[in-house]
């Protein structure tokens, strides 16, 4: 079955650079998430996306913004990076709300390393 | 705010015996959902298992079920004849379904070691 894509994998930047991480959901899931995971740390979210509109907001720094295009995929750009940044950024992707399934999806999530 | 509590950072049990995790929520709402992803060493969130809060069966996938105790704001995770590929770190998280797309709050996790 497919799954959440997300790209790339792996990103290396230097302070103060931006960052552009890219998320194509499930075929069919209109919703997407995005989860910010620094290290021994439980995920946390940081803002969702309903019919390519903003739909949720957690902890997302002013620093960072996101939108959600028409054919559902979604990006997350990054800028004025610290290295407190440096986390693992996962993705996720559910079918409509409303419809009795709510349950997210993750992707392999994009590993950002900011010296 | 909701608020998710795991309060085992650490459990260790051999392969085939039952594992039992626990986690505890902190919510005034009536209507939400309730869910346990995997975090193997990879770092993907393989999602385990979920239960609805108006739901009083308990959920059960194969070798995992929940004890859901709606009075008590308990979700526990029992683990039957656990394997090698179980361990993990596993989390538990709560998700308020507001009619949008509602973030997860997950607890601090706990980290399952299976023993052969």
């Amino acid at each position: 079955a497919a799954g959440v894509i997300q790209s790339p994998r792996h990103l290396i930047k230097e302070k103060r650079e931006t960052a552009t991480l890219k998320c194509y959901p499930i075929p069919r899931h209109d919703t997407v998430y995005w989860y910010q995971q620094g290290p021994g740390q439980d995920p946390q979210f940081l803002i969702s996306f309903y019919e390519k509109m903003q739909s949720d907001k957690g902890s997302i720094p002013d620093r960072f913004s996101a939108q959600q295009f028409s054919d559902y995929h979604s990006e997350l750009n990054m800028s004025s990076l610290e290295l407190g940044d440096s986390a693992l950024y996962f993705c996720a992707s559910s079918p409509r709300p409303g419809q009795g399934r709510y349950e997210q999806y993750f992707g392999p999530g994009t590993r950002l390393t900011v010296t | 705010a909701q608020t998710v509590t795991q309060s085992q950072p650490e459990m260790s049990v051999q392969e085939a015996e039952t594992v039992t995790l626990s986690c505890t929520y902190d919510t005034s709402e009536n209507n939400y959902y309730l869910f346990w992803y995997k975090q193997p060493p990879s770092r993907q969130m393989i999602l385990v298992i979920r239960q609805e809060a108006y739901k009083q069966q308990n959920a059960t996938e194969n070798r995992f079920s929940v004890n859901f105790q709606k009075a008590a704001k308990s979700f526990s995770l029992k683990i039957s004849d656990s394997q090698l590929g179980d361990t993990a770190m596993y989390f538990c998280a709560f998700m308020k379904p507001g009619g949008g797309a509602d973030g997860l709050t997950f607890g601090k996790g706990t980290h399952l070691i299976i023993q052969p």
